[in-house]
């Protein structure tokens, strides 16, 4: 069965400090794999989404970044993070092509202060 | 440009009772449609993918049905249990290579023993 792992579950970062947040997904190859953030009260945000190795889009200009060094492994970046990062972040995978159930890992809380 | 609302934000049913969230869209182009379960704090749960060709998807105690010419999606939970508290998301799929989803803001429901 396919899982999906995402870490660090929470983490307390000050203003202008970078930022990692990995995830990993098991069982599958050559996943789609997404990051959204979700803010309170505005709803689930598509970040970046990538169909393969090295293959980035990204859905609105921001502070932060992704990379995908792995096929199973995706990670969400900043160099310097600012107030308004903070959220939750969530990974999420589906199976490659088009109209796929998505699966979400478990989050990240990131606060910044 | 898609959008995707959920009326009521929040709803409190006494345990047992049936209850049907709502979901509406603007764009009857879509895809498919899914119903996600998250609880406090925690990711997304997939309860049901509905391709844009159905009219109704069940699992257990969970049905959806969806009318693309209407705009709307509901999930009907039965004999609803406590353990059903959660927030209850709809996403819309409008096609094209990766699955890109518009979420609705969610349906927080309280099952009251």
């Amino acid at each position: 069965s396919q899982t999906i792992h995402q870490w660090p579950a929470t983490l307390v970062q000050p203003v202008g400090s970078p930022l990692s947040l990995e995830c990993t997904v098991e069982g599958t190859s050559n996943p789609n794999l997404y990051w959204y953030r979700q803010a309170a009260g505005r709803g689930l945000q598509l970040l970046f989404y990538s169909v393969g190795i090295g293959q980035i889009s990204s859905e609105v200009p921001q502070n932060l970044s992704a990379s995908r060094p792995q096929d199973r492994q995706f990670i969400l970046s900043s160099k310097k993070l600012l107030l308004s990062d903070s959220g939750f972040y969530l990974c999420a995978w589906s199976r490659g092509g088009a109209g796929n159930t998505i699966y979400f890992g478990e989050g990240s809380w990131l606060t910044v202060v | 440009k898609q959008e995707v609302t959920q009326i009521p934000a929040a709803l409190s049913v006494p345990e047992g009772e049936n209850l049907v969230l709502n979901c509406s869209f603007t764009d009857s182009a879509i895809y498919n449609l899914q119903w996600f379960r998250q609880d406090p704090g925690k990711g997304l749960t997939s309860l049901l993918l509905i391709q844009s060709s159905q009219r109704e998807q069940t699992s257990g105690r969970l049905n959806a049905s969806l009318d693309k010419s209407s705009g709307r999606s509901t999930l009907y939970i039965a004999a609803s249990q406590p353990g059903d508290s959660a927030t209850y998301l709809c996403a819309a799929y409008p096609g094209g290579a990766t699955n890109k989803l518009i979420f609705g803001t969610g349906t927080l429901l309280a099952v009251q023993p």
